[in-house]
């Protein structure tokens, strides 16, 4: 039983670039949350995603925009990236919206030069 | 707002010894969870235990314990017997409850380092 996927692992990017992160979630989850992680800090959040719509948004501007496909997978999307962007996010997906067992992705580190 | 606080950065412990990471949250929500995540240099956060706020008794998993103190607003996490395995960042996180979703507030984290 695969778990939660991402891809890719790592990327680097330029300011003002943007880009796109992907989230499979674990086998029989249709919820999908992905999450910020700074350096140093603990994750915060940044949206959920339940039957293809964003349910629940974190204090984040709308350069932050997401998507789920009818398979339950996610995407994550940045434009006009920062360097404050740099940070490790993590997808983590449960059974569904209201589930409290949320179970985590390895995460893609982004870096923005 | 709610809001986790986790105020040792960093904690030391030998191997086989126990060691406590404290954490104090704060809620107007009268329900709520609360958690603790592992995260080593991997990345990956990894659950370790839940705790409801109208659980009666202390959550354990295993070599895990949540020492849950409602009055006092605190979720502090004893790991007994620490292992080598055991060096992580540690998290704890609450649910906010509301009809939305499931959103997790993470506290900053403890360092934990064990040693031989």
């Amino acid at each position: 039983d695969a778990g939660v996927t991402q891809s890719p692992t790592h990327l680097i990017k330029t300011r003002g670039q943007q880009v796109t992160l992907r989230c499979s979630p674990k086998s029989g989850h249709d919820t999908v949350s992905w999450y910020q992680q700074a350096l140093g800090q603990g994750p915060q959040f940044i949206f959920q995603y339940y039957e293809e719509e964003e349910r629940q948004r974190g204090n984040f501007p709308d350069r932050f925009s997401g998507h789920q496909f009818p398979n339950y997978s996610s995407e994550l999307n940045v434009n006009a990236l920062l360097l404050g962007d740099s940070a490790l996010y993590l997808c983590a997906s449960s059974l569904d919206y209201m589930r409290w067992e949320q179970y985590f992705g390895p995460g893609t580190r982004l870096t923005v030069t | 707002a709610q809001k986790i606080t986790q105020t040792q950065p960093g904690m030391f412990v030998q191997e086989k010894e126990a060691v406590t990471l404290d954490c104090t949250y704060d809620t107007s929500d009268p329900s709520y969870g609360l958690f603790w995540y592992k995260q080593p240099s991997s990345g990956e956060m990894i659950f370790l235990i839940y705790q409801g706020s109208y659980d009666q008794q202390n959550a354990t998993e295993g070599r895990y314990s949540l020492n849950f103190q409602k009055a006092r607003k605190s979720a502090n996490l004893v790991i007994s017997a620490s292992q080598l395995g055991d060096s992580a960042m540690y998290f704890c996180a609450m649910r906010e409850v509301n009809q939305a979703g499931t959103a997790l507030i993470f506290g900053k984290g403890t360092t934990l380092s064990v040693s031989s």
